[in-house]
């Protein structure tokens, strides 16, 4: 199985500034045939389900604000949250759909400082 | 507007069986794959298992940790997804979620979720 590791567990961003999560994946996740890294990334806030934010490491979902990115490549990618806003907070999950099973991270939490 | 709605959950003894269903509107149903993943309290998602679409031949796939325990199939007639869980386990207690999968053959990503019904499992 691929293990995601993400880091940090958690941390806290004062509003306005950039926040960065990072997961690490114990296998690449890039299909060399099409260039396309199968990883996603989901923001979670209490009582709802993952809201998909970013696909193939970088695509953003239609309706998600273009202060969140994603980038990276192979084993290594990062979620970037540029200015963060109250309601940034929340969990947010790496996952990996390359290979079966698929498998998450075990969530960052971000905070406001 | 893509909705999943997921029923069926509960309390059920360990050993006892459980069928979820999740009911799909707003999309072409059997060109896409259903996924199902669960969240036990306080922990991260886990995949359970997939089928995939007609186009595909339904296969599905499951995680290591319910294949042989839980089932998963469609009914394309009536935009219903289901998961059988049998020999359910007390580690089996968590909100299970069906996801919009891909038209692909793929695991894919989850673009959309229901609201997840509760499933647990104590004597």
């Amino acid at each position: 199985d691929i293990v995601m590791t993400q880091s940090p567990d958690s941390l806290a961003v004062s509003l306005g500034e950039r926040a960065t999560i990072n997961c690490k994946s114990s296998q690449s996740v890039l299909y060399s045939s099409n260039n396309k890294n199968y990883l996603a990334w989901y923001q979670q806030k209490p009582g709802q389900p993952p809201k998909l934010l970013i696909y193939w490491a970088a695509t953003r979902e239609s309706g998600v604000p273009d202060r969140f990115s994603g980038s990276g490549s192979g084993t290594d990618f990062t979620l970037t949250i540029t200015s963060l806003q109250a309601d940034d907070v929340a969990v947010y999950y790496c996952h990996q759909y390359h290979s079966s099973p698929s498998t998450f991270g075990q969530g960052t939490k971000v905070e406001i400082k | 507007e893509v909705y999943l709605v997921e029923s069926g959950g509960g309390l059920v003894q360990p050993g006892r069986s459980l069928r979820l269903s999740c009911t799909a509107s707003g999309f072409t149903f059997n060109n896409y794959a259903v996924n199902w993943v669960r969240q036990a309290p306080g922990k991260g998602p886990e995949w359970v298992g997939f089928i995939r679409s007609k186009t595909y031949g339904g296969a599905t796939e499951y995680a290591a940790s319910v294949k042989d325990r839980f089932t998963i199939s469609k009914d394309d007639s009536e935009s219903v997804a289901y998961l059988q869980l049998n020999s359910l386990k007390t580690e089996d207690t968590a909100v299970y979620y069906c996801t919009r999968g891909l038209t692909s053959p793929l695991v894919g990503y989850f673009d959309y979720w229901g609201q997840g019904t509760l499933v647990t499992v104590s004597s």
